[in-house]
């Protein structure tokens, strides 16, 4: 098993281009969710997914959009970068939100 | 909406000395996680605790989770330079959405 595999590992978007961060799990797991991580803020949840079909937002949702029309796959949409978006993004994947759950190796995202 | 703070955020050890991170939430948890994050690496998942008042240990780390639900301790026991990242908390209420705190940064003087 491959676990979650996110790509890229890293990016240079400019201010405004748009780019999508996949996410894949083989694990069969429902849940599914994007973080941010950016220095002393810890981890905040973006959007995250309880099943194919379904999405929801997290604490710091403006700007991305997420689908999730397979249970392995979760992309993430950046519209119009801005460079408050530069930051460490992870991808995680669950059986349900009260279980382990297993992250991606993180994409580094440089908006300039 | 929930809120999950961890105190402090930073602490430097002399290796060999004793690490707690502490974990406070704004509301009552199902559960408590806790995760472990190497220096340019991803979380990992170290332990959950679910019931009230519970206390788990893993070598030398002990794990807490308080007696109300709404807060919880990690303390490491003679510090190794192997112990080195970021150390995170996260909860959920129910089935709702995993929220993770602000995480301790531990730094190991040799």
């Amino acid at each position: 098993n491959a676990g979650v595999t996110q790509t890229p590992k890293f990016q240079v978007l400019k201010t405004g281009q748009s780019m999508t961060l996949q996410c894949a799990q083989d694990m069969n797991h429902e849940y599914m969710s994007w973080y941010r991580q950016d220095p002393g803020m810890g981890l905040r949840l973006i959007h995250y997914s309880v099943g194919a079909g379904i999405t929801d937002q997290g604490e710091v949702p403006n700007g991305y959009n997420v689908s999730r029309s397979t249970t392995e796959d979760f992309p993430l949409r950046l519209l119009s970068a801005a460079p408050s978006q530069t930051s460490v993004y992870f991808c995680a994947s669950s059986q349900d939100s009260n279980t382990e759950a297993f992250f991606g190796q993180g994409t580094r995202l440089t908006v300039v | 909406g929930q809120q999950v703070m961890q105190i402090p955020q930073y602490q430097h050890v002399q290796e060999g000395e004793d690490f707690t991170t502490y974990c406070n939430s704004s509301t009552t948890l199902s559960n408590i996680q806790w995760y472990k994050q190497r220096p340019g690496g991803h979380p990992v998942f170290l332990i959950q605790l679910v019931k009230s008042g519970e206390v788990k240990k893993q070598k030398r780390l002990t794990f807490q989770f308080g007696e109300a639900k709404k807060n919880s301790s990690l303390h490491i026991t003679a510090t190794q330079t192997t112990d080195v990242g970021t150390y995170f908390c996260a909860g959920t209420r129910g089935n709702e959405k995993l929220t993770f705190g602000t995480g301790t940064r531990l730094t190991i003087i040799p």
